[in-house]
């Protein structure tokens, strides 16, 4: 029963690919992250989506794209990889988006541009 | 804007001796802080938090935190080290309504 799923784990692709990241969170929680943690473990928040509609949106490549088909899910699909775009990924949730609540993580999508 | 800094890109620390993970942040407004720990191949796993009312705060396996709003600190502690608890521990901090900030990690070393 885990709280936050990611899908897929691994993910190797060559430079110019487009491909995707799924997350599921069986919690009820309105409000969902994509975040991605460089090679030096630095953690950057991408996305914020609060029941389903996009909250924040940082200075991110418009490569990155996020979607939300329903609160439990924040998929994350990526066009024309990049060498750049190598890092984990990791999809996180909140039961609110008000800021005072823990958030959840998943075991991360380690993403790999060759 | 919110930032959060750690100091200290490493603590190394004797097993049974205490520990502690230093976190200074900067916001305008009241902080929400958080502490969370990364075990290798792993994502965050919540320790702690201060929100408001007693500015120390006890969490998940034995940490305790103490908010020092004049410092603008939030550092972890832990009286007794486990070798277990060697991990990468990360500050963060939020504002009402606002998207959390995470330091930028720090590695701790619990030596057997």
């Amino acid at each position: 029963d885990t709280a936050v799923s990611q899908t897929p784990k691994y993910l190797v692709t060559q430079m110019g690919n487009d491909k995707s990241i799924k997350c599921e969170q069986n919690l009820g929680h309105d409000t969902m992250y994509w975040y991605k943690q460089d090679s030096k473990k630095f953690l950057k928040i991408m996305f914020s989506y609060n029941n389903k509609e996009l909250i924040i949106n940082e200075t991110v490549p418009n490569r990155f794209s996020p979607k939300s088909p329903d609160k439990a899910h924040l998929n994350l699909h990526i066009n024309s990889l990049e060498l750049g775009d190598s890092a984990v990924y990791f999809c996180a949730s909140t039961p609110t988006g008000r800021g005072m609540d823990e958030q959840y993580f998943g075991p991360g999508t380690r993403l790999t541009v060759t | 804007a919110q930032s959060v800094a750690q100091p200290e890109d490493q603590v190394n620390v004797a097993e049974g001796n205490p520990l502690t993970v230093k976190c200074t942040y900067s916001v305008s407004g009241n902080p929400y802080l958080f502490w969370y720990v990364q075990y290798p191949n792993r994502g965050l796993q919540f320790l702690l938090k201060y929100i408001t009312g007693d500015n120390l705060v006890k969490g998940s396996y034995g940490f305790e935190a103490e908010f020092n709003k004049s410092q603008t600190s939030f550092h972890l502690k832990k009286p007794s080290a486990l070798v277990s608890d060697s991990a990468l521990y990360f500050c963060a901090v939020s504002i009402y309504g606002q998207n959390f900030v995470f330091g930028p990690g720090t590695r701790l070393s619990v030596l057997p």
